[in-house]
């Protein structure tokens, strides 16, 4: 089964701060997304990596940026974290070159920015 | 983003009742997936869908991949209190980027015993 774990369950922080999300998969994926989850809003793509070191953004990267040192680990960081950054992160890792789109969801960190 | 339309949002059934939901796109999809979502969880894939017409089960659940490739539907047979949860659809459409899904906003299901 493929395993994708986040650092933290909750997360309070205040605001200016900057925060570090950690992702870690364990099933050698060379794809790794970072979405954020709104009520009403759905899941939302801030960045993604297709492979070590690789990076594009996605549909909402302002405020955020990542890091992809390891194939494992994907980081999601918040340089200023402000209000309206409170949210669900959900971090998600799909095998590339297969021609299969199915993306396994970690189980989320809940923000809050105070 | 494009987001695709899912309906219905939300759902109050009766233990036992079937339950529908669907989805559908202006695009052309190649890759249907069915996500679940437990309160507080990250959503959990229960059913993946390739070819047009393609219909799968998952136990209760089954799935189908629309005709016309712009739409997919889920069915629930026989609901039961641990399907309560969000519902969510996702799909590929033919020249997306590579590996990138596009979400459904979900749908709510409540199951009353």
């Amino acid at each position: 089964d493929v395993k994708v774990t986040q650092s933290s369950r909750y997360l309070v922080k205040r605001t200016g701060e900057k925060v570090f999300l950690e992702c870690v998969q364990d099933m050698d994926h060379e794809n790794m997304f970072w979405y954020r989850q709104d009520p009403g809003l759905g899941l939302r793509l801030i960045y993604f990596s297709y492979d070590v070191k690789m990076k594009e953004k996605g549909d909402i990267p302002e405020g955020y940026s990542v890091s992809r040192e390891k194939k494992e680990r994907f980081s999601l960081i918040l340089e200023s974290a402000s209000t309206n950054q409170t949210s669900m992160y959900l971090c998600a890792s799909r095998k590339a070159g297969t021609g299969v789109y199915e993306q396994y969801f970690g189980p989320g960190t809940r923000l809050t920015v105070t | 983003g494009q987001q695709l339309n899912q309906s219905p949002q939300s759902m109050f059934i009766q233990e036992g009742e079937d339950v529908s939901m669907n989805c559908t796109s202006s695009s052309i999809f190649n890759t249907w997936l069915w996500y679940k979502q437990d309160p507080g969880e990250g959503p959990v894939l229960l059913i993946a869908l390739y070819k047009a017409g393609e219909l799968t089960s998952n136990g209760r659940l089954t799935a189908q991949f629309g005709i016309t490739r712009k739409d997919s539907f889920l069915n629930i047979s026989a609901s039961i209190p641990s399907d309560v949860g969000i519902y969510f659809c996702a799909g590929r459409r033919y020249g997306g980027s590579q590996g990138n899904l596009i979400f459904g906003k979900g749908t709510k299901l409540s199951v009353k015993p």
